[in-house]
């Protein structure tokens, strides 16, 4: 596609429940990176991904949070018993490499309720 | 680990004026890019310059330029000839050059508005 699509756009979820989330990269582009962005706060490194192997977790905040990208396109953010302090606008980004900016998309706004 | 330092959390200006957005970062690294975004109400993070920490010229980008002091650490925003639709988030951001696919370390953002 022209642009990094995520989905769903906005997601309400009730405390104790499981949650996935979507991103659609940019065609060709090898590089994914999920992100997460707390009310009032710059986006924080959740998980990078080189093709299909996630080459940097060092940002999920706890064994909760999981992400895959069997087929080096697609990638699904998981999180399990979600809390009320998931929420927060989860980024998803790609990039052909290199030292430049990437390439996000719009996010997707997580509530726990 | 590097950090990012956005001094303003909320900055305005008048139409067709100019206005600065502070930032500063702390890292040990000495090769790295540097990164102003936007983040408009519907959530995109869009890019507005970037500057390689190995050049000494300052980036421009038409009405964006920075003012980048390497030995200070410090990396500010100059919008010029301010306009409506400048008004956003603006975060600044790191990356490191060392590493292949390094995440970027964002500041907290600052909130811009533009005056009519």
């Amino acid at each position: 596609g022209a642009g990094v699509s995520q989905t769903p756009s906005n997601k309400v979820t009730e405390k104790g429940k499981y949650v996935e989330l979507r991103c659609d990269p940019i065609s060709g582009h090898t590089a994914l990176y999920w992100y997460r962005q707390s009310l009032g706060q710059g986006p924080e490194f959740l998980i990078y991904f080189q093709g299909t192997g996630a080459a940097d977790d060092s940002g999920l905040p706890n064994d909760r949070f999981f992400a895959v990208r069997p087929e080096g396109s697609v990638s699904t953010l998981k999180i399990q018993r979600t809390e009320r302090g998931d929420s927060a606008v989860y980024l998803c980004a790609s990039s052909s490499g290199g030292g430049y900016g990437y390439t996000f998309g719009s996010g997707t706004r997580l509530t726990v309720v | 680990a590097q950090t990012v330092t956005q001094s303003q959390p909320e900055m305005s200006v008048q139409e067709a004026e100019t206005v600065t957005l502070s930032c500063t970062y702390d890292t040990s690294e000495s090769d790295y890019y540097l990164f102003w975004y936007k983040q408009p109400p519907s959530r995109q993070m869009i890019l507005v310059i970037r500057q390689e920490a190995y050049k000494q010229q300052n980036a421009t980008e038409n009405r964006f330029s920075v003012n980048f002091q390497k030995a200070a650490k410090s990396f500010s925003l100059k919008i010029s000839d301010s306009q409506l639709g400048d008004a956003a988030m603006y975060f600044c951001a790191y990356r490191s050059a060392f590493r292949y696919g390094q995440n970027f370390v964002f500041g907290p953002g600052t909130r811009l508005s533009v005056l009519p």
